[in-house]
């Protein structure tokens, strides 16, 4: 089993442009979510999904688009890339939030220039 | 909105003990335990329910109190492997899962 894919592994951004983290899933699971780790620091949660066609904003959404046509991707888009954004960002999935393990990819780092 | 841990650093030696704390502001229905290594994507160590239970895995145990709101994490006989930071994850059946500020533990020969 792959488990949870990111791609790419890393990335370096000019500022202003636009790109889109992909993230996959083949543990056929409902529940997905983007985080954040600046450097030292702990997971801010930007986005997350239920299901697919559903999607909320969790603690530091600005900035950050998601959408999840199916089960399997949640792919994270920056718009207009600021420094700001220069961060690790991890994509999880679980089969219930709050009762089941949260599986985690290798991160993508990100780095606005 | 964000529990917070304490301590935020320990520093061990092979063999001693250790406690993480976690605590929330808001009610819980659950709280997972990660434990994340330098460059590596956090790793899941258990989750506790309601209901004040505790769990072990090897030498790592945790206990959780709904009614404080709180759960901590046991290391006992610390070994080199257990260097890492170590995360709590609330959810109050929001479906949201929110970690905690983190706590570094190293642990030197």
């Amino acid at each position: 089993n792959a488990g949870v894919t990111q791609t790419p592994k890393f990335r370096i951004l000019k500022i202003g442009q636009s790109m889109t983290l992909q993230c996959a899933q083949d543990m056929n699971h409902n529940y997905m979510y983007w985080y954040r780790q600046d450097p030292g620091m702990g997971l801010k949660l930007i986005y997350y999904s239920v299901g697919a066609g559903i999607t909320d904003k969790g603690e530091v959404p600005n900035g950050y688009n998601v959408s999840r046509s199916t089960t399997e991707d949640f792919p994270l888009r920056l718009e207009l890339a600021a420094p700001s954004q220069t961060s690790v960002y991890f994509c999880a999935s679980s089969t219930r939030a709050w009762i089941t393990e949260a599986f985690f990819g290798q991160g993508t780092r990100l780095t606005v220039v | 909105q964000q529990p917070v841990q304490s301590p935020q650093a320990v520093i061990l030696r092979e063999g001693e003990d250790a406690v993480i704390n976690c605590s929330s502001s808001k009610a819980l229905y659950s709280v997972h335990w990660y434990r994340q290594k330098h460059g590596e994507a956090p790793v899941f160590l258990m989750i506790l329910l309601k209901g004040g239970e505790q769990k072990g895995h090897d030498k790592i145990s945790a206990s959780f109190n709904e009614k404080k709101q709180q759960s901590s994490l046991y290391l006992t006989a610390s070994q080199l492997s257990y260097s890492g930071t170590y995360f709590c994850g609330t959810e109050k059946g929001t479906d949201k899962l929110i970690f905690g500020t983190g706590t570094r533990l190293q642990v030197f020969p």
